[in-house]
């Protein structure tokens, strides 16, 4: 098993442009999540999915998008990307949602 | 809303020396809490977790009690290493989302 798996581990974007950070998992989960890590800030739960073809947002959604097409990929979108999207983004995901989480080796965005 | 909220950091100890990392959580329900530690350029790995009051989450030492009635999920290690030098997060479940705290960076010296 690999478990949850993330690319990039590092990227730097400019202001404006769009990207996407890809996210997998070979443990036949079906709850996936999207967190992003700041300093002082602990993590924040961006998006998550129940389950295939189910999305929904958690705490700050804006300026990101996701779908989940597959159990295995939760690809999380940056459409127009700004400096305060500068943060580590984590990939997670469990049995169910009672379950705990596994998460992803990170990705370190920077937005200039 | 629901939160965690834990102990100011950074934490440092000498080795073998007494663990405690406070956290406490505001929740509507019943919450499941978590514990977990991340390692330097690593992602977030359990640690412990208990699922309902008076359950004790036990893991590579470490400990904590589910207490409803003072809503605290206190970690503590009776005799630290160097090894367990890590930022640790209190988190908890309730419904479909995950609430984590700020966490607390642990430095254990020699």
């Amino acid at each position: 098993n690999a478990g949850v798996t993330q690319t990039p581990k590092f990227q730097v974007l400019k202001t404006g442009q769009s990207m996407t950070l890809q996210c997998a998992q070979d443990m036949n989960h079906e709850y996936m999540s999207w967190y992003r890590q700041d300093p002082g800030m602990g993590l924040r739960l961006i998006h998550y999915s129940v389950g295939a073809g189910i999305t929904d947002q958690g705490e700050v959604p804006n300026g990101y998008n996701v779908s989940r097409s597959t159990t295995e990929d939760f690809p999380l979108r940056l459409l127009s990307a700004a400096p305060s999207q500068t943060s580590v983004y984590f990939c997670a995901s469990s049995y169910a949602d009672y379950y705990e989480q596994y998460f992803g080796p990170g990705t370190r965005l920077t937005v200039t | 809303g629901d939160s965690v909220t834990q102990m100011e950091g950074p934490v440092t100890l000498s080795e073998e020396a007494f663990l405690t990392i406070n956290c406490t959580y505001t929740a509507t329900g019943y919450p499941s809490l978590f514990w977990y530690v991340q390692y330097p350029g690593e992602g977030l790995q359990l640690l412990l977790k208990a699922t309902k009051a008076d359950d004790k989450g036990s893991n590579k030492g470490f400990e904590a009690t589910y207490r409803k009635e003072t809503t605290s999920f206190h970690l503590e290690k009776g005799s630290v290493q160097v090894s367990d030098s890590a930022v640790y997060f209190c988190a908890l479940r309730t419904g479909n989302q995950f609430y984590f705290g700020t966490g607390t960076s642990l430095t254990v010296i020699p």
